[in-house]
């Protein structure tokens, strides 16, 4: 089973803050996909990187994925209350079609 | 142009009923997998069905649980007798090929076993 883990788990930060989620395996992945997921909603899609080193920026966000696909990083600046929520990362291996999700971590961002 | 389509939203079942879970794909979309979430866990792999085949089930549990997606209509979780640890979230997502990166999700059933 291939585990992703999310570092931090929680992460409180009050309005123009800067913060960084990692995303971590020790299983190569063929890409790597960032979700953020509201209460009693389904997680939607923010990002999807495919190749190592890759670095693609949304707006205030900005995803990387590591040089040897094991790992990735979502830095968002100038956090703002709408960025709460559940930041999920989810991974395909191979030829797998199916999604392996991360842990998660849930970002509150106060005034 | 919508989503993937879920109902219903919410669902309360009493111990040994069945569970019908619906799902939609987007338009153009002929692939469906579902994920279930249980209460402070994250989303685990359940099922991945292409139109009239099970593809890949090796999530699903042994016992009460069936998926499948007809030529016409949804794709249904079905969930036979359940049991309160059946209790959670369940997604459907969809994509328009299997080699495609993206998934898209449904906003998802939340099922209830009293």
């Amino acid at each position: 089973t291939q585990l992703l883990e999310q570092s931090p788990q929680f992460l409180s930060i009050q309005e123009g803050e800067n913060l960084t989620v990692y995303c971590n395996s020790s299983s190569v992945f063929s890409s790597l996909q960032w979700y953020r997921q509201e209460p009693g909603e389904g997680p939607v899609l923010l990002v999807t990187v495919v190749t190592g080193g890759e670095v693609k920026k949304l707006k205030r966000l900005t995803f990387q994925f590591g040089d040897a696909r094991k790992d990735s990083s979502l830095h968002i600046t100038a956090a703002q209350p709408g960025d709460t929520g559940l930041y999920l990362c989810a991974g395909f291996t191979g030829t797998a079609s199916k999604l392996t999700f991360g842990t998660g971590t849930r970002l509150q961002v106060t005034l | 142009n919508a989503g993937v389509m879920q109902n219903p939203r919410h669902l309360v079942r009493r111990r040994g009923q069945e569970a019908r879970l619906r799902c939609s794909p987007m338009k153009g979309h002929s692939h469906v997998y579902w994920y279930r979430q249980l209460p402070e866990e994250g989303l685990k792999f359940m099922v991945y069905l292409q139109k009239e085949n099970i593809i890949d089930e090796s999530g699903m549990p042994k016992e009460r649980f069936s998926a499948e997606f007809p030529k016409e209509g949804p794709s249904i979780l079905r969930i036979q007798q359940v049991v309160r640890g059946d209790s959670a979230a369940y997604f459907c997502a969809s994509s328009p090929s299997p080699i495609s990166y993206e998934q898209y999700f449904g906003p998802g059933t939340r099922l209830t076993v009293t």
